[in-house]
Formats: C-alpha cells, structure tokens, sequence
C-alpha cells in the first residue's frame, strides 16, 4: 500500500501477557519510528530507527518493551508481561530520512490500540 | 512536566470565519515546530512546519506564528472549513535531537455549518 501499515488495529489482551505490534513502513523510507499516544494526551515518542539499528531508543519506558527492524523495513514492537498502563494507542511513523525536517515530514499509520485488561 | 502546551482543549468556530489554535511552550532549545491534525481512527498528519529562524510560514488557508520571545506559536486557518474539524496537535523538536518530536495535548476544533 501507499501508506504506513499497522496490525493489529486492536489487540485486546490480559494483563501478563506477550504482545506483538508490526509496522510496515512507506517503500523507500529507511527512518521508523514509534510513539504512543494515551487517552487525552500527545503522541510520546518511544524509539527511532535509522534502518536496521535503534538509534534512540530512550523513550522506551523499560525492559519490558523492545523494538526490532531485522532488514530494515519492517519493524515490531514487542511488550513482555503487559500491564493496565500499557493501554494506549500505538502509533508507528516512517520518513524518508531521520528527522522532523525531511521532505514530507512523518507519515503515521492508522495506529494500533491496545487494551490490557 | 509538559514542554508543549495546548491550553484551549476545544474550540468552536463558524464556517468561513478564522480558527486560531495557540501553542506554548518552555525549552528554549527547541527550534523547529510543527502542526499536525488528526482525524478520529486516523494518525496524525502532518499540516505545516516553522523553523525558529523565521517567524511566519504560510500554505494556503494555514499560517503558523512564532513569536520566539514569547515562546508562543500559532495557527490560524482561513477561512475555515467544515472539513477542518479535527484535533490539532503542536509538535516541537530541537537540533540536538531532530527525531524526537514532543507533542502538546492537542486542541478540538469544531468548524459549524
């Protein structure tokens, strides 16, 4: 497709549980990046790629999340015994460079929400 | 600690008339802003852009404002339209970390009939 692809689009799950999150990028655009957004707040940036590697990843709020682009396209978010507060809308962006002031800025996928009961 | 403010949750505006969406913020190493909308089910998409070495930039019916000084920018659309109403959300960077974006809480803007 032309756009930023996201799935699931709802992954309701139990609190302990594994979870999987999959961003396929625009064609051609080596920055990916994602972000979570909870109810009534702002998108919260959570780890960049630069092709295959995690260039920041500082935004991971701890060791239960981790991210993986293995060939530089497509990337997945993986959270380890979710919890309640895991609950948000996760949003994935890719742009054709790193950066806010590449041409055409960050395209976002429809996002996927997650619910952690 | 919020360093992107949107204060105005919400705002209403008739059709034709000017919408201005207003955005603070605190870290003065921030020097690259940006508005996005956002439908709802949809993610954000980008809308317009300012750098801190100028302080205006204008695409059609959007114009952002900085005023630096003031650590202020704004938005105005005009005239607006019906097909506006979206949630608007100001986004702010900074050279030292340009891939990291730093969004306000957004803002409601209803255009009426």
């Amino acid at each position: 497709g032309a756009g930023v692809s996201q799935t699931p689009s709802n992954k309701v799950t139990e609190k302990g549980k594994y979870v999987e999150l999959r961003c396929d990028p625009i064609s051609g655009h080596t920055a990916l990046y994602w972000y979570r957004q909870s109810l009534g707040q702002g998108p919260e940036f959570l780890i960049y790629f630069q092709g295959t590697g995690a260039a920041d990843d500082s935004g991971l709020p701890n060791d239960r999340f981790f991210a993986v682009r293995p060939e530089g396209s497509v990337s997945t978010l993986k959270i380890q015994r979710t919890e309640r507060g895991d609950s948000a809308v996760y949003l994935c962006a890719s742009s054709l460079t790193g950066g806010a002031r590449t041409t055409g800025e960050l395209f976002f996928g429809e996002g996927s929400r997650l619910t952690v009961l | 600690d919020q360093q992107v403010k949107q204060n105005s949750p919400s705002l209403s505006v008739q059709e034709g008339r000017i919408s201005i969406l207003n955005c603070d913020y605190t870290n003065s190493m921030f020097d690259y802003f940006l508005w996005y909308k956002k439908y709802p089910a949809e993610g954000p998409t980008f809308l317009i852009s300012i750098s801190s070495i100028k302080d205006k930039n204008e695409d059609g019916r959007f114009t952002v404002f900085l005023n630096k000084s003031a650590k202020h920018l704004s938005l105005h659309i005009v005239p607006s339209q019906p097909g506006d109403s979206a949630v608007y959300f100001c986004a702010a960077s900074w050279a030292g970390n340009n891939r990291k974006l730093i969004w306000g809480l957004g803002t409601s803007l209803a255009v009426n009939p």
